[in-house]
């Protein structure tokens, strides 16, 4: 892994179900994790920053896992509500490094 | 508390004309960065401010300059606009240096549209 990849692109989700996704990055020079809600014509939405290998992190209905190792987080959701329709962005920072480097976001429409 | 706060929300400029987005950080904040996010695309780092001087740069070209104010507020400068240059700019705000293991908030973004 070169860059910060998330999959899928996008998902349609049933209200009531639960649904995950993945965020891959290069493990090399890790240094923490970003992940970011975001609705249409709103700012994104700071959810979880993870940095340790192994950190579980937990929000209402929403956590995440992170694998600095292997170098993946994945985003959970459970009992999708229409308003968790949004787009899900993951970034990471490296050792030095202040920029968020993200990846191109899942996004997620829960159907009714 | 206000949080991060861009201006203008839109705006729509020709080729070859130059234009300045402003942004004010979240209260307390001190270190601004900025982001481009075209259609398809992650947001992509352009710089980073903080004491009022670029930190760091992405892989832009001279024309994107930025400025920090005393205040900690932050403009985006960009000259010589390219068809290309149209993207959503985001503004992001921290407290500090070393800080990309906190939480950094963004503003709802400036609209840029050149023609």
């Amino acid at each position: 892994i070169l860059n910060v990849e998330q999959s899928p692109q996008s998902l349609h989700v049933q209200e009531g179900d639960s649904t995950n996704f993945t965020c891959s990055f290069p493990s090399s020079n890790f240094y923490a994790l970003h992940w970011y809600r975001w609705e249409t014509a709103k700012s994104p939405e700071a959810l979880f920053v993870m940095t340790l290998n192994g950190d579980e992190k937990k929000k209402g209905r929403i956590s995440a896992t992170l694998n600095t190792k292997e170098g993946y987080s994945y985003l959970y959701i459970k009992g999708s509500q229409p308003e968790d329709s949004a787009t899900y962005l993951c970034a990471t920072t490296n050792f030095g490094n202040e920029k968020l480097t993200f990846g191109t976001g899942t996004r997620l429409t829960i159907i009714p | 508390d206000a949080g991060v706060t861009q201006s203008p929300t839109h705006l729509i400029k020709t080729r070859g004309q130059q234009v300045t987005l402003r942004c004010s950080p979240k209260s307390g904040h001190d270190t601004v960065s900025w982001y481009q996010q075209a259609l398809g695309q992650g947001p992509q780092f352009i710089f980073q401010y903080y004491e009022e001087e670029e930190r760091q740069r992405g892989n832009f070209p001279d024309r994107f300059s930025g400025h920090q104010f005393p205040n900690y507020s932050s403009e985006l400068n960009v000259n010589a606009l390219l068809l290309g240059d149209s993207a959503l700019y985001l503004c992001a705000s921290s407290f500090g240096t070393g800080t990309s293991r906190n939480t950094i908030y963004f503003g709802e973004g400036s609209w840029l549209t050149v023609v």
